[in-house]
């Protein structure tokens, strides 16, 4: 089964600080793990998706994020937020074992919602 | 290119009443869904294609039915909206080989 956790429900930062938006999943397969970002009334964007190649990605608008198999954890972060990174961001797992599959169902953390102050 | 367009925008609705949602996609895209998203719970897949004339219930079916007739097109219909059916509607899509979705703008729906 899969399932994701999305370790706070908000987070608050300023302007120009960095960001952490925390991430555990769980995956009876060898997942892929993707990132989504939802600004007000707005469809989801994808950020970044790991895919079992390297295990640091590089996303757009300066987000990134690491997965570690060991941790579970796919941790989205970047080194200095804008205030236009304010949104919800969605940490999402697919079970990747069989990519022409409806194993390519994906399955949604909660959001976290992310306040940048000016 | 479109990508993934959703109509209506916004709706509402009478307990009772029925209504369509429709979703179109223009990347030729095999697999294409329908979510709900409520305040909280993320996104919850409702049902599935995976190929034209073919669908499949996801995590929170009841109440909905859906139609793919044509590669492009998925349907979402509400027979007796409920009050618990207010929520907004994600529609996505995804290619055969690709492991992402893309997603449509969001329909939203009030049921009174």
């Amino acid at each position: 089964a899969q399932s994701v956790t999305q370790l706070d429900s908000h987070v608050s930062v300023s302007e120009g600080t960095p960001v952490l938006l925390r991430c555990n999943y769980s995956s009876s397969y060898s997942p892929s793990l993707f990132w989504y970002v939802q600004h007000p009334n707005k469809g989801l964007q994808l950020l970044l998706k790991y895919t079992s190649a390297a295990t640091l990605v590089k996303g757009i608008n300066g987000f990134e994020a690491e997965f570690k198999k060991s941790e579970t954890s796919f941790h989205l972060t970047k080194p200095s937020a804008h205030m236009s990174d304010a949104a919800e961001y969605f940490c999402v797992v697919s079970a990747a074992a069989d990519r022409g599959s409806t194993l390519g169902r994906l399955y949604f953390g909660r959001g976290t919602q992310l306040t940048v102050w000016p | 290119n479109a990508g993934v367009t959703q109509t209506p925008k916004f709706r509402v609705l009478k307990t009772g009443q029925s209504m369509t949602l429709l979703c179109a996609q223009d990347m030729n895209h095999e697999y294409m869904y329908w979510y709900r998203q409520d305040p909280g719970m993320g996104l919850r897949l409702i049902h599935y294609s995976v190929g034209e004339g073919t669908t499949a219930k996801g995590e929170v079916p009841d109440g909905y039915n859906v139609s793919r007739l044509k590669k492009q097109n998925f349907l979402l219909g509400l027979e007796s909206a409920a009050p618990s059916q207010t929520s907004v509607y994600f529609c996505a899509s995804k290619g055969l080989w690709a492991y992402e979705q893309y997603f449509g703008p969001g329909t939203r729906l009030t049921v009174t």
